[in-house]
């Protein structure tokens, strides 16, 4: 099973709005990363957070992360239409091999 | 430099028949992944290689998948018996070592079995 889990769902936004997404997950972890993914194809790295860190900037983006809530927030400012995607936050935990990815934010953003 | 390749970016198979997907992973790279994702789900391990051996083969749902790397680069993921339920994409992702931080992931091969 996955170990995270993601809501919305789905988000449609305007252009130039923010959208924020939000992902939950079940054990400790090591870090938390969030990934980019279109069309169903290969996923691109956008942001690693530290489970000793609470927030992380990156260009338009912004990452909050909370340990006692086992739940981070990925924040897209001025949205463009090419940030349309899906969203996926995923967790290394300590002794696993592998990353655990949540179910995904499928963003919409019209033009 | 050169990315995770992947091949064939698309396979029509049907029910019963049996399958191969190869990874080409970065040039150096001693990890390498695969994940699977069913439509509207995130990637899902299932096999992880460091260098020519399978240091974790938790992820694979049943003895119809293997994968190997026999020289430690590339990988291919064998689906004997395909079953409809295999229908998805699968990724490959690689790593210089057992680094969860670097994963740079291929473009996948999307797998429909008729």
């Amino acid at each position: 099973s996955q170990q995270g889990e993601e809501d919305p769902q789905a988000l449609s936004i305007q252009e130039g709005e923010n959208a924020t997404m939000n992902c939950s997950y079940k054990t400790s972890i090591n870090n938390l990363q969030w990934y980019r993914q279109n069309s169903g194809r290969g996923l691109v790295h956008l942001i690693l957070i530290r489970s000793n860190e609470r927030e992380k900037h990156s260009g338009r983006l912004r990452v909050t992360l909370d340990t006692s809530k086992k739940s981070s927030s990925l924040l897209i400012t001025a949205s463009r239409a090419a940030d349309t995607a899906s969203y996926f936050c995923a967790t290394d935990h300590a002794g696993a091999n592998n990353l655990f990815f949540g179910t995904g934010t499928r963003l919409t953003v019209i033009p | 430099g050169a990315g995770v390749s992947q091949t064939p970016s698309n396979k029509v198979t049907e029910k019963g028949k049996y399958v191969e997907l190869r990874c080409d992973p970065i040039s150096g790279h001693t990890a390498l992944y695969w994940y699977r994702q069913s439509l509207g789900q995130g990637p899902e391990f299932l096999i992880y290689f460091q260098g020519t051996g399978a240091a974790d083969d938790s992820g694979l749902p049943n003895d119809r998948f293997f994968a190997v790397r026999p020289e430690g680069s590339v990988s291919t993921l064998k689906i004997q018996r395909t079953e409809r339920g295999d229908s998805a994409v699968y990724l490959c992702a690689s790593s210089p070592g057992l680094n969860l931080e670097t994963q740079y992931f291929g473009p996948g091969t999307r797998l429909l079995v008729l």
